[in-house]
């Protein structure tokens, strides 16, 4: 099956620095790539994703790129506030087995003021 | 619309005792699944529904039944309780038929124990 492997698994920057979060996945049919969110004590929720047909996606401060070929794909979030602080998850999607997302393991993201 | 509702929030539960989680959503979704949450593991899947009289398993099913009666419903049954299956339980739903290609929508979670 599906493995994704999704690194750091915690990062620290300063208020207004960026952030990055990578993933790499093994299952070369995966095809969609969301990022959720989830803060302290509350519920996952999608906050950008990608598909296998394309190779970057903007939404104000955050961005993801894809790479195919290297079979990984990035979060990038610019001029962090302290409202990006959250666990991020990566997943990925490949139709084959479970119908269900493959999700990483998580990154700690803590804005530091 | 009140989107996705789990309960309970929080249950304690013996070794070997049985319990439901339930699971409703009022956005006419198809797909609906349950996830668990351990530290340092991210979610993993345990069982899925594409619509309503299908069901089937995912990465973690072991210890669990699902079914689906309607659409709007999806209960996770534990069988016989373990304290292995202490975690945070998601359920999540999505619009159209397949769960891996449009906006997951989850409830709140339901805190598990098991001693």
């Amino acid at each position: 099956g599906e493995n994704v492997e999704q690194h750091p698994s915690t990062l620290s920057v300063q208020e207004g620095d960026s952030a990055v979060i990578k993933c790499t996945y093994s299952d070369s049919a995966s095809n969609y790539f969301p990022w959720y969110k989830q803060e302290l004590g509350k519920r996952p929720q999608l906050i950008i994703d990608i598909r296998s047909n394309v190779g970057e996606k903007k939404d104000q401060r955050i961005a993801v790129t894809l790479n195919k070929t290297a079979k990984h794909f990035s979060l990038h979030i610019t001029e962090t506030q302290p409202e990006d602080s959250a666990v991020y998850f990566c997943a990925t999607y490949s139709g084959g087995g479970a119908d269900g997302l493959t999700f990483g393991k998580g990154t700690h993201l803590i804005i530091q003021p | 619309n009140a989107g996705v509702t789990q309960t309970p929030k929080f249950q304690v539960l013996k070794t070997g005792q049985s319990m439901t989680l339930q699971c409703a959503q009022d956005m006419n979704h198809e797909y609906m699944s349950w996830y668990r949450q351990d530290p340092g593991m991210g979610l993993r899947l345990i069982h899925y529904s594409v619509g309503a009289g299908i069901t089937d398993q995912g990465e973690v099913p072991n210890g669990y039944n699902v079914s689906r009666s309607t659409t709007e419903d999806f209960p996770l049954r534990l069988l016989s309780a373990a304290p292995s299956q202490t975690s945070v339980y998601f359920c999540a739903s999505s619009r159209i038929g397949t769960g891996g290609t449009g906006e997951l929508f989850f409830g709140e979670g339901s805190r598990l124990t098991v001693l």
